[in-house]
């Protein structure tokens, strides 16, 4: 069974740093580029960043670009987001996703773990 | 940058067709993909290049394509189709993005 968990997550000054994980597991994990997706709290999706199989490749949304980053270690079968300068509107759920290279698309996505950045 | 702009809400009757359009200029040259996402939940893929529907997605879901707008169809809509429905394509740069959302309410 493919799962994808998010951990890391919490309570967050403005300008600080956070890490988040996704540990994956049920699936070859070096074979696939990942994504983080974040959700405001009753707001939308949106697109944060992405990775390929083996991390050579990274492209970020310009919202967080210079601030994220996205990186994975294959040996532990986990994906990570660096994420500095946090501001108040980077207070989100964040959820990391499987792309499957024959939907071309995210398949499997975690439970998502939130993210609040505030004094 | 690229915005992909959806209805905010849709509301249909149970058995009736659900359409939510999705418009973006650069939808005649990227595929587009549909998701659905209940109350605390993770989202599911329901729709992707345009028009195929993942296994185990009903055949009540379906998509297509003209110009710049896509749009997701629900046929015969049941209660539990109630959500909320993403789409989302790419820029040239490979860049993705979502869609605005549309809430989609059954009566």
């Amino acid at each position: 069974e493919v799962q994808l968990v998010e951990s890391g997550g919490g309570l967050v000054q403005p300008g600080g740093s956070l890490r988040l994980s996704c540990a994956a597991s049920g699936f070859t994990f070096s074979s696939y580029w990942m994504h983080w997706v974040r959700q405001a709290p009753g707001k939308g999706l949106v697109w944060v960043s992405r990775i390929n199989s083996d991390g050579s490749s990274t492209t970020y949304a310009d919202s967080v670009k210079g601030r994220f980053t996205i990186s994975r270690d294959n040996a532990k079968n986990t994906l990570y987001l660096q994420m500095n300068s946090l501001r108040a509107e980077d207070t989100a759920v964040y959820y990391c996703a499987r792309r499957n290279d024959i939907l071309t698309a995210p398949d499997y996505w975690g439970q998502g773990i939130l993210v609040t950045v505030s004094s | 940058s690229y915005e992909l702009t959806q209805p905010p809400s849709v509301s249909v009757s149970p058995g009736q067709t659900a359409r939510i359009t999705c418009s973006g200029d650069a939808l005649p040259k990227q595929f587009a993909y549909w998701y659905q996402q209940k109350p605390g939940q993770a989202p599911v893929l329901v729709i992707y290049k345009d028009s195929e529907r993942p296994s185990g997605i009903p055949e009540r879901f379906s998509g297509s394509s003209s110009g710049t707008t896509v749009t997701l169809t629900i046929s015969g809509v049941q209660a539990e189709d109630e959500a909320d429905y993403y789409c989302q394509s790419a820029d040239s740069s490979g860049t993705y993005v979502f869609g605005t959302g549309t809430k989609v309410t059954v009566l």
